[in-house]
């Protein structure tokens, strides 16, 4: 497709159930970003996927967070055993190669969870 | 002390008027900055990179300042629909891009 897709693009869970948020960048993009984004706040960065290099997680707030890019595509955020402060917008971002060139942002999974 | 600040305003500015907004970043290092976009429940666009030189894209002039460590965006002749919250964007560490917090713009008539 021509931008960023994100699905869902609403999410309600109950707390302690996993979800998973997938993420399908523009073809061709190296780089892709996870961010989340509470009301109210700025984007805090999650993970970051470059090429076939291992990811860096080191915005990844708990183990019950983990993502995986498969074919240097499509990436999946999961969350087990959600909390009601995983409640968010969680933005997945893609660029050409790494952030140098600016990011391409998709319309969001916003996950509520009750 | 944070990697990217701002100022979170609200900046609060009649049609037409010249608005500033300043941000400023820790690692002296960084190599890459930008201003974002982002309207209300939607998601962050890209508004402009920011040169090391200075650039300008029609209203809008971005400038970085690498003694000092701050970038600027001026908002000349300002349109309702420039309402907004307006992010900083510098690459911390390789790729690793830090948003700032964000600053609200509200133009009124």
């Amino acid at each position: 497709g021509a931008g960023v897709s994100q699905s869902p693009s609403n999410k309600v869970t109950e707390k302690g159930k996993d979800v998973e948020l997938r993420c399908d960048p523009i073809s061709g993009h190296t780089a892709l970003y996870w961010y989340r984004q509470s009301l109210g706040q700025g984007l805090e960065f999650l993970i970051y996927f470059q090429g076939n290099s291992a990811p860096d997680k080191s915005g990844l707030p708990s183990d019950r967070f983990s993502a995986e890019r498969t074919g240097g595509s499509v990436s999946t955020l999961t969350i087990q055993r959600t909390q009601q402060e995983d409640s968010a917008v969680y933005l997945c971002a893609s660029s050409p190669l790494g952030g140098r060139y600016g990011y391409t942002f998709g319309s969001g999974t916003r996950l509520t969870v009750v | 002390r944070k990697e990217v600040e701002q100022d979170p305003g609200p900046f609060n500015v009649p049609e037409g008027a010249t608005v500033a907004f300043n941000c400023t970043y820790s690692n002296s290092a960084s190599q890459s900055f930008f201003w974002y976009r982002q309207d209300c429940r939607k998601e962050p666009k890209l508004l402009m990179s920011v040169y090391s030189s200075g650039n300008e894209d029609g209203r809008f002039t971005a400038q970085l300042n690498r003694a000092s460590q701050y970038i600027s965006l001026l908002i000349r002749d300002s349109k309702l629909s420039d309402s907004a919250t307006y992010l900083c964007v510098v690459d911390y560490n390789n790729n690793d891009m830090r948003f700032g917090a964000g600053t609200r713009l509200t133009v009124k008539p």
